[in-house]
């Protein structure tokens, strides 16, 4: 499978405990996106990579959220002494942007439960 | 304001009905758009892009009206395996080509 892929697919966590989650984009895709999405409400912007470098941290986004690209391939998600707002789904996307064509493709998500 | 607003629905129309979504965006530094289609507890999918001309996929046609800062879906000859929910998408260059989603329409075909 040449798609996205996000690892693991669900985390159960204590409150207070810290999680990672792993996003592998499509190999040639230069751009990735974090979102979280909560039930009935649209994918919500968290940070976004072009190569390693981020270039956008959401406002919304506390300190206890912090994202990597170390190599420019696959991206690492940590969300440190979590708290029961922070379950919802954690959606990673990647796009290579050319003429005429920026879409994104998405992984099939990180569902978190805190619990 | 939201960025991008669209109507929640839900759109409850019979098998072969023709229904029609709408979104609006606020900011005119958007440049490319989408309709994403995501179905119950899964990963958004794209469906298609809009471009500036309007354009159609089968039963699918999307139209954007730049002036207005207006996107539409149209679908056709609806079908069951259609009901999802319907995200329209924007990019906003100033923010480097961020993509900024709706908070998505919810469509049930029914027979």
């Amino acid at each position: 499978d040449t798609g996205v892929s996000q690892d693991p697919r669900h985390k159960i966590t204590k409150r207070g405990q810290n999680v990672t989650f792993r996003c592998d984009p499509i190999s040639e895709h230069n751009r990735l996106y974090w979102y979280r999405q909560t039930l009935g409400q649209g994918p919500e912007f968290l940070t976004y990579f072009q190569n390693e470098a981020q270039l956008e941290k959401s406002r919304l986004l506390s300190d206890r959220f912090s994202a990597e690209r170390p190599k420019g391939s696959f991206s690492t998600l940590e969300i440190q002494r979590t708290e029961q707002g922070d379950s919802a789904m954690y959606l990673c996307a990647s796009s290579f942007p050319r003429q005429g064509a920026t879409e994104a493709f998405f992984g099939q998500g990180t569902r978190l439960t805190v619990v | 304001r939201k960025e991008v607003e669209q109507d929640p629905g839900p759109f409850n129309v019979p098998e072969g009905a023709t229904v029609a979504f709408n979104c609006t965006y606020s900011n005119s530094a958007s440049q490319s758009f989408f309709w994403y289609r995501q179905d119950c507890r899964k990963e958004p999918k794209l469906l298609m892009s809009v471009y500036s001309s309007g354009n159609e996929d089968g039963r699918f046609t999307a139209q954007l009206n730049r002036a207005s800062q207006y996107i539409s879906l149209l679908i056709r000859d609806s079908k069951l395996s259609d009901s999802a929910t319907y995200l329209c998408v924007v990019m906003i260059m100033e923010y480097g080509n961020k993509l900024v989603f709706g908070a998505g329409t919810i469509l049930r075909v029914k027979s």
